[in-house]
């Protein structure tokens, strides 16, 4: 099925660990989205790539970095996990800025 | 700053209610407002909103826009359990999709 495919889907981390969040969509989109979705606040934008080749800082980017790896794949890095990346991860894609996401199924990732 | 904001973040319905769920916003460079649904997992997309006045309609939900006074509203008619939910606002101001998001309202339809 098309759409936007996340991996992991659950994910437990020990402080200072790093790990990788992978996201792919196969609807040929330009512009792919990394949000994070914390209880009471909404979904946060933490970066986002407007297309192939260029990635930018949302509204809470410090602790993460992306790679937008090609049309396809973009992925959210944790260099040195802290408990306040406790969140639901979600990645997203749209065609172009007059269309709204596609989202992925999420990531839950807890850190200890 | 930009800012959405939800009302109410949650509610408890009977089914067959009707509900009314609210998004206002201020922001510098209005777009265009989304509403999504999120149930257990990710959100679906259920209506783009740019102009003022033109109301969306899917089956029992509909939708509102009004610039004047900056806020949009969801109607969601004869409620189902299926309607259970939170539903996300999202308000796009810049030329690069990149929307700021309501905290969201919870919806539980209860039998």
């Amino acid at each position: 099925n098309a759409g936007v495919t996340q991996t992991p889907k659950f994910q437990v981390l020990k402080t200072g660990q790093s790990m990788t969040l992978q996201c792919a969509q196969d609807m040929n989109h330009n512009s792919m989205y990394w949000y994070r979705q914390d209880p009471g606040m909404g979904l946060r934008l933490i970066y986002y790539s407007a297309s192939e080749g260029t990635t930018d800082k949302g509204e809470v980017p410090n602790g993460y970095n992306v790679s937008r790896l090609n049309k396809r794949e973009f992925s959210l890095r944790l260099e040195s996990a802290a408990p306040s990346q406790t969140s639901v991860y979600f990645c997203a894609s749209s065609p172009d800025k007059n269309y709204g996401y596609t989202f992925g199924s999420g990531t839950r990732l807890t850190v200890v | 700053e930009d800012k959405v904001v939800q009302s109410p973040l949650s509610l408890v319905v009977h089914e067959g209610d009707t509900v009314t769920l609210n998004c206002s916003y201020e922001v510098t460079n209005f777009r265009s407002l989304l509403w999504y649904k999120q149930e257990k997992k990710a959100p679906t997309f259920l209506f783009m909103l740019t102009s003022s006045g033109i109301e969306k309609k899917s089956g029992r939900l509909s939708s509102i826009l009004d610039k004047k006074e900056l806020f949009s509203i969801l109607n969601i008619t004869a409620t189902q359990t299926g309607d259970s939910a939170i539903y996300l606002c999202a308000v796009s101001t810049d030329s690069w999709g990149k929307f700021q998001f309501g905290a969201g309202t919870q919806v539980v339809v209860t039998p």
